[in-house]
């Protein structure tokens, strides 16, 4: 029920992009995206609600595919600040109570 | 600062004793859930109450329990403690309506790190 998150991780320089994605083997009520820094609580970067759907700010937007039951994150000329773990969550269709996350993508910027 | 406070903030516990965790949601969050974080891994769902009542689980055995309070406050309860509970438990608040969390952002604590010897 865990949706799959890829790559695993990715090392950047500063100024490149990067892509992250989250797939499910369920149908989806939303997807939620979270950042979260060494030793420190995820902290929110967006919801996707409805299929097609894209959202961003700043230079991180995502998208999300309800028919195929994926998302992806799009974080574009990457700063420092971005490195972190970045976990999709996802809201089953047949159980939209609860956020059940991926296990995470690990993105490093370097200088 | 996402207005959720968790204490303690970290504690170290025998095999086979029993701990609570607490959790003070977001002023105006009705939603609490709970879930474990184990070193390199993704958030694992335990619970969420709604109102005072549990309405979601995730798979966890019954030694892990939990209680919200009318303030909408919260407390995890593990006992018999096991090494692998050893992990970050991370209390997360929303508000959320009749409509589920699908479309409510959820605001975790700074976490419990619990480690079991």
């Amino acid at each position: 029920q865990q949706p799959v998150q890829s790559p695993q991780a990715v090392i950047l320089r500063e100024g490149e992009d990067a892509v992250i994605n989250c797939s499910s083997s369920k149908a989806l009520y939303s997807v939620h995206w979270y950042r979260q820094k060494h030793g420190e609580a995820p902290v929110f970067l967006m919801i996707l609600l409805k299929g097609g759907e894209q959202k961003g700010h700043d230079k991180i937007s995502a998208s999300f595919n309800e028919k195929k039951q994926q998302s992806s994150l799009y974080l574009t000329a990457s700063q420092l600040s971005y490195s972190g773990t970045y976990f999709c969550g996802t809201v089953p269709k047949t159980s939209y109570d609860k956020v059940i996350f991926g296990p995470g993508t690990s993105l490093s910027v370097i200088p | 600062e996402t207005g959720v406070t968790q204490s303690p903030t970290h504690l170290i516990k025998t095999r086979g004793q029993q701990v609570t965790l607490r959790c003070s949601s977001q002023s105006g969050h009705n939603t609490v859930s709970w879930y474990q974080q184990a070193l390199g891994q993704g958030p694992q769902f335990i619970f969420q109450y709604y109102r005072e009542e549990e309405n979601g689980r995730g798979n966890f055995p019954p030694r892990f329990s939990g209680l919200q309070f009318p303030n909408y406050s919260s407390e995890l309860n593990v006992n018999a403690l096991e090494l692998d509970d050893s992990a970050l438990y991370l209390c997360a608040s929303s508000l959320v309506g009749w409509t589920g969390i699908a479309g409510n952002t959820i605001y975790f604590g700074e976490g419990s790190w619990l480690t079991v010897v």
